[in-house]
């Protein structure tokens, strides 16, 4: 299975902020790499797709980049309704596996 | 717009099966591959498995010998059945559809709590 690890598990920040949180897979997955955001009680939204498409309806702060091992996700300034946990998810290979989650917490 | 809405028992005793169906609406279950993740309560995210509209399946091997995932195109269903279940399996049940080309999932089922307990 290829393993998913991201860093940090939480983060705190404030309104405005700029954020970036990483994501690293346990070997190459090319670009096979998808990021969500869960709000608590919530299924999963898809923000980004194929490491660096933005899906259709998500605001423009989201951006991601990244190939083969590693990702990173970007919010350019955050806004209160971002605050939430945030996945990545490898679709190169089964068993898809997804990162361990990283909680954003308002400061 | 498409959706999806999972069914089935909120509570399961153990040794028991668990059976979930997901129901799509908005679109045919045609073209793409149909999977179930699962949740436990405060965790992150777990891939079961998934079935393509034609029948194949692909299920997660730290699961593979209790998991049956099944299609039926003519009600626009997918079903969900593991067996042998224990407390570890007490988890919010997600059914959700990826896309064939990047394998991302766009569409989500709302989840289900599914708790094993006597």
């Amino acid at each position: 299975d290829i393993q998913m690890t991201q860093s940090p598990s939480s983060l705190s920040a404030s309104v405005g902020d700029r954020v970036t949180i990483t994501c690293r897979a346990s070997q190459s997955i090319s670009s096979y790499l998808n990021w969500y955001q869960q709000k608590p009680g919530k299924a999963p939204k898809l923000l980004i797709y194929a490491a660096s498409s933005l899906q259709s309806g998500v605001p423009s702060r989201f951006s991601g980049s990244g190939s083969g091992t590693d990702f990173t996700l970007t919010i350019s300034s955050l806004q209160p309704e971002d605050f939430a946990t945030y996945y990545c998810q490898q679709s190169y290979s089964t068993p898809r596996t997804f990162g361990q989650g990283t909680r954003l917490e308002i400061k | 717009q498409v959706q999806l809405q999972e069914s089935g028992p909120g509570l399961v005793k153990p040794s028991e099966t668990l059976s979930l169906t997901c129901t799509v609406s908005g679109g045919s279950i045609s073209s793409y591959y149909w999977s179930w993740i699962r949740q436990p309560p405060g965790k992150g995210l777990e891939w079961i498995g998934y079935i393509y509209y034609s029948g194949s399946t692909n299920y997660n091997p730290s699961l593979k010998s209790r998991v049956t995932i099944s299609v039926d195109t003519s009600k626009n269903q997918f079903s969900l059945k593991l067996s042998s279940v224990t407390a570890a399996d007490t988890a919010v049940y997600y059914c959700a559809r990826a896309d064939a080309a990047y394998g991302d999932y766009e569409y989500w089922g709302q989840g289900t709590l599914v708790t094993v307990s006597s």
